[in-house]
This record gives structure tokens, sequence and C-alpha cells, in this order.
């Protein structure tokens, strides 16, 4: 079974501060990460996509990703309360990706 | 912008009936995808299908079947609804130069009574 593995949360941060989200992974041929958010009762929207080792920023949002500890992570930079939600780390060997179950962010003003 | 539109946003259906849920994206798309999302339990693959009349089982296809007839479309059959697939059914598709983005249309809240 390849298991993308999640802490579920809630975790709670101020506005204004880093969240720090992580996830891992068993499949060490894993070769595309994803970071989905999801808002309560919509859909995932795809936010960041990481193919290689180290750190892509894209605004506020970093995906960082080190596929020799099997561990990819999200950090969202001046948090807004805009960004509660949960965010689904999903892994690729292929087209058909493995999700996790999801941590859920609270960002309080 | 990659668009992926479900038939129903909300469905009630009673056990033993068969029912159909549609997709369709406008990006020319090759693969598309089934999933069930239930609390605790996450998003699971159903189905997916990487061509026309082509399709691939996922973690969970016992109840379920899957046609492709067209590159747009891809329809969610249960042949035999019962209770315990009360469920929200997420279509998304990926393809061409974001061959493994996979992108989602708004879901279907689907309830067997």
């Amino acid at each position: 079974q390849k298991e993308v593995e999640q802490n579920s949360g809630p975790l709670s941060v101020p506005e204004g501060a880093i969240a720090s989200l992580n996830c891992t992974y068993s499949d060490r041929g894993s070769q595309s990460f994803f970071w989905y958010r999801q808002y309560s009762g919509k859909s995932p929207e795809l936010i960041m996509f990481i193919y290689s080792n180290g750190d892509k920023e894209d605004g506020r949002f970093t995906a960082q990703l080190n596929k020799a500890s099997q561990y990819v992570s999200l950090l969202i930079r001046d948090s807004q309360p805009s960004d509660s939600a949960t965010y689904l780390c999903a892994v690729g060997p292929g087209y058909a990706l493995n999700f996790g179950k999801g941590t859920s962010l609270l960002v309080t003003p | 912008d990659v668009k992926v539109t479900q038939s129903s946003r909300y469905l009630v259906k009673r056990t033993g009936e068969k029912v159909f849920l549609e997709c369709v994206q406008d990006m020319d798309h090759e693969n598309m995808f089934w999933y069930r999302q239930d609390p605790g339990l996450g998003l699971r693959l159903i189905y997916f299908s990487y061509d026309v009349k082509m399709k691939e089982k996922g973690d969970i296809p016992e109840g379920y079947s899957v046609s492709r007839e067209k590159k747009e479309r891809f329809s969610l059959i249960l042949e035999s609804a019962s209770t315990n697939q009360t469920s929200m059914y997420l279509c998304a598709s990926s393809g061409g130069d974001l061959v493994y983005e996979q992108y989602f249309g708004p879901g279907t809240r689907l309830t067997v009574t």
C-alpha cells in the first residue's frame, strides 16, 4: 500500500505567522508532489507542485521536497484567515496520485 | 484555465437505482479520474482513464463502473446504488503539458436513501 501521511491537525497559527504543513510518503519511486487546498464543502484546488529536490516558491507559498527523507512540506508565509482550509498532499509515481487525508489549518485573527 | 464540470451538485437516489454521474473537461486532457471523499477516509480513487475507451481500476472499484466514449467525457455508474455509496464524488482531469497535475470538478454530493 502506497501511503501518504499527514497530521490531521487542526494546526492553529496566528494571522501573519508562518504555517508549516508536512507530509511523508512511502513509495520511493514517487516523482511528482502536489499540494491542494480544500475549503469546507468545496473541491480540492491545486496550489503548488514540485518535482525536484529543494524549494519552490510561488507568492506566499513555498513547497519543499526531500526525496532522500521521503518528505514534502508546504510553508505559507504571512498567513491570512482566508488560508484556513484543509491542505491535501498528493504524491504520484504516475498519472494516478495517492492523497493524504489532509491537515486542517486554522488562521486566527 | 482548466474547466471540469460535473452534471449535478447534489443528487438523491433510492437504494437499488442505477445512478449516472457525468464529468466533462474542456482542456483536451487525456487522463480523467473519479474519486470519492468521505470524512476520515480522505480521497479514494475509484477508476481512472488514460484514453478514450480505456479504463483502470483504482483502490475501490467495487460497485462502480465507468464509461469513456469521448475524450472530454467520463461517466461513473453505480449499477445498484446502496446506502454505503452515499458520499462526495469528485472528478478530475490531467494531461498535455501538465500531465500529472490533476484539476478537480466541483463535486457531486450523492445521498442514497
